[in-house]
């Protein structure tokens, strides 16, 4: 069945350290892909998507290429803040309406 | 405009006892969906609604979970006889039309504890 697969956390970094978080995933068909993140004490909202290969989605300085070749979307930012810190959650629809998650990564930035 | 809300934002309740959990989706929006949050089990999805029908209902663990929607809108998670393992955060979402490139906007969820 389809599924996704996140880096382990929690990932620790200093602010205005470069970000990576890995994703990789398993679908049939041509699935669009999502990065959703959890601010404590909030609900879960989406942070950036692509929908089809190749395409790069960003916001909040994030971004992420939807790679058909590594089947991969990996999260990055260059420059993150206390502010970021979160959990990060990356997730596909795959024919399917359903979002399949991954377990999710705890980022904490320390100032 | 306003977002998915949800109520309770908390649910306490003993072992056995039913449940009923609501989520009111962003004016519009046909499509609908239900998932659980824990700690073991991480973000699973339990049904989705397309207007007031559940075409996928897959995720749903057992027969003692059901779920209805009606005129569109509103959807009813009902959870009889709870079990401890029912302790988890429920969420709701709702996208415009419940096509797979559509984004899913998530509600703050209910806490559900069961004792």
């Amino acid at each position: 069945g389809d599924s996704v697969t996140q880096m382990e956390g929690p990932v620790t970094l200093s602010e205005e350290a470069f970000l990576t978080i890995n994703c990789t995933y398993t679908a049939t068909g041509y699935p669009s892909l999502f990065w959703y993140v959890q601010y404590p004490g909030e609900g879960l909202q989406l942070l950036l998507k692509a929908t089809k290969a190749d395409d790069k989605g960003s916001n909040k300085g994030f971004e992420a290429t939807y790679r058909k070749e590594t089947t991969s979307f990996h999260l990055e930012k260059g420059s993150v803040q206390v502010s970021d810190s979160a959990v990060y959650f990356c997730a596909l629809t795959a024919g399917a309406q359903k979002l399949v998650f991954g377990q999710g990564t705890r980022l904490t930035i320390n100032p | 405009g306003a977002g998915v809300s949800q109520s309770p934002s908390n649910k306490v309740t003993e072992k056995g006892k039913d449940v009923e959990l609501r989520c009111d989706p962003i004016s519009g929006h046909t499509a609908l969906y239900w998932y659980r949050q824990s700690l073991g089990q991480g973000l699973e999805f339990l049904i989705y609604f397309q207007g007031n029908s559940a075409p996928d209902k897959s995720g749903l663990p057992s027969d003692r979970f059901s779920a209805e929607r009606t005129g569109g809108s509103v959807s009813t998670l009902t959870i009889q006889r709870t079990q401890q393992e029912d302790s988890a955060v429920y969420l709701c979402a709702s996208s415009p039309t419940g096509v797979g490139t559509d984004t899913q906007y998530f509600g703050p969820g209910t806490r559900l504890t069961v004792l």
